[in-house]
């Protein structure tokens, strides 16, 4: 039974440009989430998916979009990048959404800023 | 409001038992636990919901005082695989985000 996989698992981009981070959902989950997490710090919620419409959405500018596709994988990208987006963005599946169910984790993809 | 956890770390010896608790300002819906490994992606450990509902793993145990919107998970007899950063999640009403703490690291020794 495959896990949540991202990829690509490191990624180094130059301030300006733009990224896509990509994430399969475990089997059978309908519902990715996504989160960024600086070093020492708990995951930050960025926005969440469900049947392919952007369902919740944390504090992050518009610079932040997502897309889910009809077999519920999703993309994250971030244009214009800044110094201060490098950190683990980490994506999690769940049935449904949140309150009874656990979400699965990725192991992330680390993004640094040069 | 991301909620508060307590302590920020904790070093223990095999055997010994632990407490990590998390607190909120506002009131609470669930509260879910995770436990991240060094390099490695947050697994789940237990959900608990308003109203008392329990999901998570056999040998970790928790509690959570809706009044006082306070959760504290139990870790007794650790272990070296105990060892990593715990989180607590916050969800103030059913099906809002998740909310992070700033996660406390425990460390279990031989």
């Amino acid at each position: 039974d495959a896990g949540v996989t991202q990829s690509p698992t490191h990624l180094i981009k130059t301030r300006g440009q733009q990224v896509t981070l990509r994430c399969s959902p475990k089997s059978g989950h309908d519902t990715v989430s996504w989160y960024q997490q600086a070093l020492g710090q708990g995951p930050q919620f960025i926005f969440q998916y469900y049947e392919e419409e952007e369902r919740q959405r944390g504090n992050f500018p518009d610079r932040f979009s997502g897309h889910q596709f009809p077999n519920y994988s999703s993309e994250l990208n971030v244009n214009a990048l800044l110094l201060g987006d490098s950190a683990l963005y980490l994506c999690a599946s769940s049935l449904g959404g949140y309150s009874n169910q656990p979400q699965h984790f990725g192991d992330g993809t680390r993004l640094s800023i040069l | 409001q991301q909620p508060v956890q307590s302590p920020q770390a904790v070093i223990l010896r095999e055997g010994e038992d632990a407490v990590i608790n998390c607190s909120s300002s506002k009131a609470l819906y669930s509260v879910h636990w995770y436990r991240q490994k060094h390099g490695e992606a947050p697994v789940f450990l237990m959900i608990l919901l308003k109203g008392g509902e329990q999901k998570g793993h056999e040998k970790i145990s928790a509690s959570f005082n809706e009044k006082k919107q306070q959760s504290s998970l139990y870790l007794t007899a650790s272990q070296l695989s105990y060892s990593g950063t715990y989180f607590c999640g916050t969800e103030g009403q059913a099906g809002t985000a998740l909310i992070f703490g700033k996660g406390t690291t425990l460390s279990v020794s031989s």
